[in-house]
Protein backbone atom coordinates (compact mmCIF):
# COMPACT_ATOMS: atom_id res chain seq x y z
CA UNK A 1 0.00 0.00 0.00
CA UNK A 2 1.00 3.35 -0.75
CA UNK A 3 1.85 5.23 2.88
CA UNK A 4 4.38 7.44 4.44
CA UNK A 5 6.25 5.59 7.02
CA UNK A 6 8.01 6.77 10.05
CA UNK A 7 10.34 4.79 12.36
CA UNK A 8 10.89 4.46 15.01
CA UNK A 9 7.62 4.83 16.58
CA UNK A 10 9.38 5.94 20.19
CA UNK A 11 13.14 7.24 20.81
CA UNK A 12 15.04 7.28 23.43
CA UNK A 13 18.17 9.83 23.53
CA UNK A 14 20.53 10.78 25.74
CA UNK A 15 21.05 14.43 26.82
CA UNK A 16 24.28 15.43 24.24
CA UNK A 17 23.41 12.73 21.41
CA UNK A 18 22.41 13.68 17.81
CA UNK A 19 19.56 11.42 16.90
CA UNK A 20 18.11 10.45 13.50
CA UNK A 21 14.53 10.08 12.59
CA UNK A 22 13.38 7.99 9.41
CA UNK A 23 10.76 9.48 6.59
CA UNK A 24 10.07 7.00 3.63
CA UNK A 25 7.39 7.67 1.02
CA UNK A 26 6.54 5.40 -1.54
CA UNK A 27 3.58 7.84 -3.15
CA UNK A 28 6.35 9.51 -5.81
CA UNK A 29 5.43 12.72 -4.19
CA UNK A 30 8.41 14.99 -4.53
CA UNK A 31 7.47 17.86 -1.50
CA UNK A 32 8.89 16.39 1.75
CA UNK A 33 7.76 17.94 5.36
CA UNK A 34 8.85 17.51 8.91
CA UNK A 35 6.90 19.26 11.74
CA UNK A 36 7.35 19.14 15.45
CA UNK A 37 4.07 18.64 17.39
CA UNK A 38 3.70 20.21 21.16
CA UNK A 39 0.59 20.63 23.17
CA UNK A 40 -1.01 23.54 22.71
CA UNK A 41 1.26 25.02 19.65
CA UNK A 42 -0.07 22.94 16.51
CA UNK A 43 2.49 21.42 14.20
CA UNK A 44 5.30 23.44 13.44
CA UNK A 45 7.38 23.33 10.61
CA UNK A 46 11.48 22.48 10.70
CA UNK A 47 12.39 21.44 7.79
CA UNK A 48 10.94 21.54 3.89
CA UNK A 49 11.92 19.96 0.57
CA UNK A 50 10.27 20.18 -2.84
CA UNK A 51 12.94 18.11 -4.86
CA UNK A 52 15.61 16.05 -4.57
CA UNK A 53 18.87 17.30 -3.16
CA UNK A 54 16.73 20.70 -2.27
CA UNK A 55 15.31 21.77 1.01
CA UNK A 56 14.19 24.85 2.82
CA UNK A 57 14.11 25.92 6.88
CA UNK A 58 10.68 26.27 8.46
CA UNK A 59 10.07 28.29 11.14
CA UNK A 60 12.10 26.09 14.41
CA UNK A 61 14.98 24.87 12.32
CA UNK A 62 17.53 25.91 14.82
CA UNK A 63 18.90 22.26 16.22
CA UNK A 64 17.76 20.55 13.25
CA UNK A 65 18.90 19.01 10.04
CA UNK A 66 17.89 17.21 6.74
CA UNK A 67 18.97 15.38 3.97
CA UNK A 68 17.16 14.81 0.61
CA UNK A 69 19.79 12.64 -1.68
CA UNK A 70 16.71 10.55 -2.52
CA UNK A 71 13.02 11.38 -3.57
CA UNK A 72 11.33 8.83 -1.40
CA UNK A 73 13.88 9.84 2.10
CA UNK A 74 13.67 12.70 3.92
CA UNK A 75 15.67 12.13 7.27
CA UNK A 76 15.52 14.41 9.91
CA UNK A 77 18.72 14.63 12.37
CA UNK A 78 17.65 16.35 15.84
CA UNK A 79 21.35 17.46 16.74
CA UNK A 80 22.40 18.38 20.43
CA UNK A 81 22.25 22.03 19.72
CA UNK A 82 18.19 21.63 19.98
CA UNK A 83 17.70 23.02 23.46
CA UNK A 84 14.34 21.20 23.66
CA UNK A 85 13.88 17.57 21.24
CA UNK A 86 11.41 16.16 23.47
CA UNK A 87 8.35 16.07 21.14
CA UNK A 88 6.16 14.41 18.66
CA UNK A 89 7.67 14.36 14.87
CA UNK A 90 5.58 14.34 12.30
CA UNK A 91 6.93 13.99 8.42
CA UNK A 92 4.22 14.71 5.97
CA UNK A 93 4.70 14.63 1.54
CA UNK A 94 2.63 16.26 -1.06
CA UNK A 95 3.18 17.26 -4.86
CA UNK A 96 5.21 20.55 -5.18
CA UNK A 97 4.90 23.93 -6.74
CA UNK A 98 4.34 23.67 -10.67
CA UNK A 99 3.08 20.10 -10.83
CA UNK A 100 -0.10 19.69 -10.10
CA UNK A 101 -0.55 22.02 -6.97
CA UNK A 102 -4.59 20.46 -5.72
CA UNK A 103 -3.26 18.05 -3.50
CA UNK A 104 -2.94 18.07 -0.46
CA UNK A 105 -0.40 16.12 2.54
CA UNK A 106 -0.25 12.94 3.67
CA UNK A 107 0.87 12.15 7.05
CA UNK A 108 2.90 9.89 9.37
CA UNK A 109 2.39 8.14 12.17
CA UNK A 110 5.06 9.91 14.00
CA UNK A 111 8.19 9.33 16.29
CA UNK A 112 7.89 10.06 19.68
CA UNK A 113 11.31 11.50 21.15
CA UNK A 114 12.17 11.83 24.70
CA UNK A 115 15.42 12.98 26.25
CA UNK A 116 16.33 11.41 28.96
CA UNK B 1 5.32 35.64 7.56
CA UNK B 2 3.00 33.50 6.53
CA UNK B 3 0.80 32.53 9.69
CA UNK B 4 -2.38 30.66 10.55
CA UNK B 5 -4.51 31.27 13.70
CA UNK B 6 -6.92 29.42 15.60
CA UNK B 7 -9.24 31.35 17.50
CA UNK B 8 -10.67 28.62 20.25
CA UNK B 9 -7.46 26.36 21.30
CA UNK B 10 -10.48 24.28 23.44
CA UNK B 11 -14.29 23.81 23.18
CA UNK B 12 -16.30 22.09 24.87
CA UNK B 13 -20.31 21.13 23.30
CA UNK B 14 -22.87 19.11 24.08
CA UNK B 15 -24.44 15.97 21.43
CA UNK B 16 -25.91 17.74 18.65
CA UNK B 17 -24.62 21.83 19.25
CA UNK B 18 -23.74 22.96 16.34
CA UNK B 19 -20.18 23.83 15.60
CA UNK B 20 -18.11 26.66 14.32
CA UNK B 21 -13.96 27.00 14.54
CA UNK B 22 -12.26 30.06 13.45
CA UNK B 23 -9.44 30.11 11.04
CA UNK B 24 -7.65 33.36 9.89
CA UNK B 25 -4.41 33.20 7.34
CA UNK B 26 -1.89 35.60 6.85
CA UNK B 27 -1.23 35.67 2.88
CA UNK B 28 -1.68 37.75 0.56
CA UNK B 29 -1.36 35.62 -1.89
CA UNK B 30 -2.93 32.24 -4.09
CA UNK B 31 -3.84 29.97 -1.14
CA UNK B 32 -4.79 26.78 -0.69
CA UNK B 33 -6.60 25.78 2.27
CA UNK B 34 -7.25 22.59 4.46
CA UNK B 35 -8.93 21.20 7.63
CA UNK B 36 -7.22 18.52 9.16
CA UNK B 37 -8.38 16.26 12.41
CA UNK B 38 -6.48 14.36 14.99
CA UNK B 39 -8.60 12.00 16.58
CA UNK B 40 -6.96 10.64 20.40
CA UNK B 41 -4.11 8.17 19.55
CA UNK B 42 -4.75 8.72 15.25
CA UNK B 43 -2.60 10.26 13.00
CA UNK B 44 -3.36 13.18 11.29
CA UNK B 45 -6.28 12.79 8.56
CA UNK B 46 -8.12 15.15 6.02
CA UNK B 47 -11.05 17.10 6.76
CA UNK B 48 -11.62 18.96 3.75
CA UNK B 49 -9.63 21.30 1.50
CA UNK B 50 -10.19 24.15 -0.92
CA UNK B 51 -7.97 25.05 -4.17
CA UNK B 52 -10.20 27.42 -6.17
CA UNK B 53 -14.46 27.35 -7.12
CA UNK B 54 -17.31 27.54 -4.87
CA UNK B 55 -16.10 29.21 -1.50
CA UNK B 56 -17.80 26.47 0.87
CA UNK B 57 -16.71 23.36 0.79
CA UNK B 58 -18.15 20.30 1.80
CA UNK B 59 -16.08 17.44 3.77
CA UNK B 60 -16.35 14.08 5.31
CA UNK B 61 -18.53 13.16 8.44
CA UNK B 62 -20.56 15.83 7.81
CA UNK B 63 -18.11 19.08 8.09
CA UNK B 64 -17.71 21.94 5.95
CA UNK B 65 -15.97 25.34 5.99
CA UNK B 66 -16.26 28.98 3.94
CA UNK B 67 -13.58 30.51 2.44
CA UNK B 68 -14.13 34.31 2.57
CA UNK B 69 -11.29 35.85 0.75
CA UNK B 70 -11.98 39.45 2.00
CA UNK B 71 -11.45 38.21 5.65
CA UNK B 72 -8.79 35.70 4.93
CA UNK B 73 -10.88 33.50 6.60
CA UNK B 74 -11.59 29.89 6.09
CA UNK B 75 -13.94 28.80 9.18
CA UNK B 76 -15.18 25.32 9.96
CA UNK B 77 -18.67 24.06 10.82
CA UNK B 78 -20.90 21.13 11.88
CA UNK B 79 -24.44 21.69 12.61
CA UNK B 80 -24.57 18.63 15.18
CA UNK B 81 -21.65 17.14 16.42
CA UNK B 82 -21.34 14.06 17.83
CA UNK B 83 -19.37 12.53 20.73
CA UNK B 84 -17.36 10.50 17.88
CA UNK B 85 -16.12 14.13 16.57
CA UNK B 86 -14.20 14.19 19.83
CA UNK B 87 -10.56 15.32 18.25
CA UNK B 88 -8.15 18.10 17.88
CA UNK B 89 -8.69 19.67 14.76
CA UNK B 90 -5.88 22.19 12.48
CA UNK B 91 -6.12 24.52 10.02
CA UNK B 92 -3.87 24.66 7.13
CA UNK B 93 -2.25 27.15 4.63
CA UNK B 94 -0.57 26.32 1.46
CA UNK B 95 0.78 29.34 -0.75
CA UNK B 96 1.14 28.36 -3.89
CA UNK B 97 2.53 31.41 -5.22
CA UNK B 98 5.46 30.77 -3.15
CA UNK B 99 7.70 28.12 -2.18
CA UNK B 100 4.35 25.87 -1.52
CA UNK B 101 5.00 26.05 2.65
CA UNK B 102 2.55 24.34 4.40
CA UNK B 103 1.80 25.92 7.36
CA UNK B 104 -0.54 24.80 10.21
CA UNK B 105 -2.61 27.06 13.41
CA UNK B 106 -2.05 26.00 16.59
CA UNK B 107 -5.14 23.73 16.61
CA UNK B 108 -8.48 23.61 18.62
CA UNK B 109 -9.47 20.36 20.48
CA UNK B 110 -12.84 19.96 20.91
CA UNK B 111 -14.91 17.50 23.01
CA UNK B 112 -18.02 16.63 22.75
CA UNK B 113 -20.18 15.43 25.94
CA UNK B 114 -22.98 12.50 25.29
Amino acid sequence: DGGITQSPKYLFRKEGQNVTLSCEQNLNHDAMYWYRQDPGQGLRLIYYSQIVNDFQKGDIAEGYSVSREKKESFPLTVTSAQKNPTAFYLCASSTPKGQNLNTEAFFGQGTRLTVV
Amino acid sequence: AQSVSQHNHHVILSEAASLELGCNYSYGGTVNLFWYVQYPGQHLQLLLKYFSGDPLVKGIKGFEAEFIKSKFSFNLRKPSVQWSDTAEYFCAVTDIGGYNKLIFGAGTRLAVHP
